[in-house]
């Protein structure tokens, strides 16, 4: 069965410091992994995705993710936070064109 | 151009009332998804259309949901007899067809409150 876990359920970083969330995943096969960022009141808006290949994507808004199948996870990165990054950030696993399993997210805050 | 909407955004229900849910995926989007968030959670799959084709309802939670898509466009999720437990945000995904990953693009939610 596939599933996703975020560890961390909420994540406090001062503007312009870097973040890292972290997210591990269980998946039979090669898994497809996406990463999405929810703000309040607004639907899930795709950041990057993960099929093969390089295993650094990159993404929009300056996000990058790290696929590392020996350690089963896909953490996203960015190298310096802004006070619009405030967020809820969640992982996916699924195959393609199906259904996406998420993780319990990451609530991102962002102080001055 | 236009995303996925939906209808309407908010809803209260009291116990034991019908809803339905609409959905308006982006235009010539073969795959249509339904999930639910719960408060505090992320969110899961409910069912699954390729075109009006229901593919997929293993994740509805009781026999009180069900979805149609009649036309293969817009689709409609209801619940009878509403309980507490309902209470979520509803959200909608279509993405342009099934071969090949297309992403899905999400509707902004319809937040369902049982009282």
């Amino acid at each position: 069965a596939q599933s996703v876990t975020q560890p961390d359920i909420h994540i406090t970083v001062s503007e312009g410091a870097s973040l890292e969330l972290r997210c591990n995943y269980s998946y039979g096969a090669t898994p497809y992994l996406f990463w999405y960022v929810q703000s309040p009141g607004q639907g899930l808006q795709l950041l990057l995705k993960y099929f093969s290949g390089d295993t650094l994507v990159q993404g929009i808004k300056g996000f990058e993710a790290e696929f590392k199948r020996s350690q089963s996870s896909f953490n996203l990165r960015k190298p310096s936070v802004h006070w619009s990054d405030a967020a809820e950030y969640f992982c996916a696993v699924g195959p393609s064109g199906y259904a996406l399993n998420f993780g319990k997210g990451t609530s991102l805050l962002v102080t001055p | 151009g236009a995303g996925v909407s939906q209808s309407p955004r908010y809803k209260v229900a009291k116990r034991g009332q019908d809803v339905a849910l609409r959905c308006d995926p982006i235009s010539g989007h073969v795959s249509l998804f339904w999930y639910q968030q719960a408060l505090g959670q992320g969110p899961e799959f409910l069912t699954y259309f390729q075109n009006e084709a229901q593919l997929d309802k293993s994740g509805l939670p009781s026999d009180r949901f069900f979805a149609e898509r009649p036309e293969g466009s817009v689709s409609t999720l209801k619940i009878q007899r509403t309980q507490q437990e309902d209470s979520a945000v509803y959200l909608c995904a279509s993405s342009l067809e099934v071969e090949n990953y297309n992403e899905q693009f999400f509707g902004p939610g319809t937040r369902l409150t049982v009282l």
